[in-house]
């Protein structure tokens, strides 16, 4: 089974640039999530989708953030403009749906690393 | 959901069994204890959960306290393989929102010597 699929690996841009990510999920995945890992830190949600409505946002910077999961598969993550805080791990995550036990674990891609200069 | 305590680091001998702690002092009922751990360069992966009783699979073993306030990951034979960041989250039931929201904390970084 394929797992996340996430690119680029690595971006590097300079501040106030826009930068977007991509994210494919497990195929039959329904709920798919956005999370941003600081370097020594744990992964911090911004946004959690279920097939392509948002679910939470609470943590999303909506005046810089902005995504989407058209047809409810593939998502986008944008940032315009980038600051230099934004520099972090973007991963990407999905799960067969929300609820106990095997439903609701989240199986991560491997991350895009985004330095702003 | 309910916040968790872990040591920011621990060592084992590879070979041996490693017991990794976490503390959730303030766990409601419903709340169900994942572990998940992050090998470098890696994205974070499913360890093991449980609600009360203790928990067995393929990775790990899950001990759970019999006031649930404290549980264990047991890692019965380490490996370098083994190294990474382990998380303890507590994960209510989604019952509300469907808001399934994993907050991970800073975890226990695992070296495993050779």
């Amino acid at each position: 089974e394929a797992g996340v699929a996430q690119s680029p690996r690595y971006k590097i841009i300079e501040k106030r640039q826009s930068v977007a990510f991509w994210c494919n999920p497990i195929s039959g995945h329904a709920t798919l999530y956005w999370y941003q890992q600081i370097l020594g830190q744990g992964p911090k949600l911004l946004i959690q989708f279920q097939n392509n409505g948002v679910v939470d946002d609470s943590q999303l910077p909506k005046d810089r953030f902005s995504a989407e999961r058209l047809k409810g598969v593939d998502s986008t993550l944008k940032i315009q403009p980038a600051k230099l805080e934004d520099s972090a791990v973007y991963l990407c995550a999905s799960s067969l749906g929300v609820g106990t036990g095997v439903k609701e674990t989240q199986y991560f891609g491997p991350g895009t690393r985004l330095l702003v200069l | 959901d309910a916040k968790t305590t872990q040591p920011n680091s621990m060592e084992s001998n590879e070979e041996e069994p490693v017991h990794l702690p976490c503390n959730h002092s303030t766990i409601s009922g419903t709340d169900y204890i994942h572990w998940y751990r992050q090998l470098p360069s890696q994205g974070p992966e499913y360890v093991i959960h449980g609600l009360t009783s203790n928990v067995n699979n393929r990775m790990a073993s899950l001990a759970i306290a019999e006031d649930r306030k404290s549980s264990t990951l047991i890692l019965h034979r380490a490996t370098l393989r083994d190294a990474a960041v382990y998380y303890c989250i507590l994960r209510d039931l989604p019952y509300k929102t469907g808001a399934n929201n994993l907050f991970f904390g800073t975890g226990t970084r695992l070296t495993v010597i050779p």
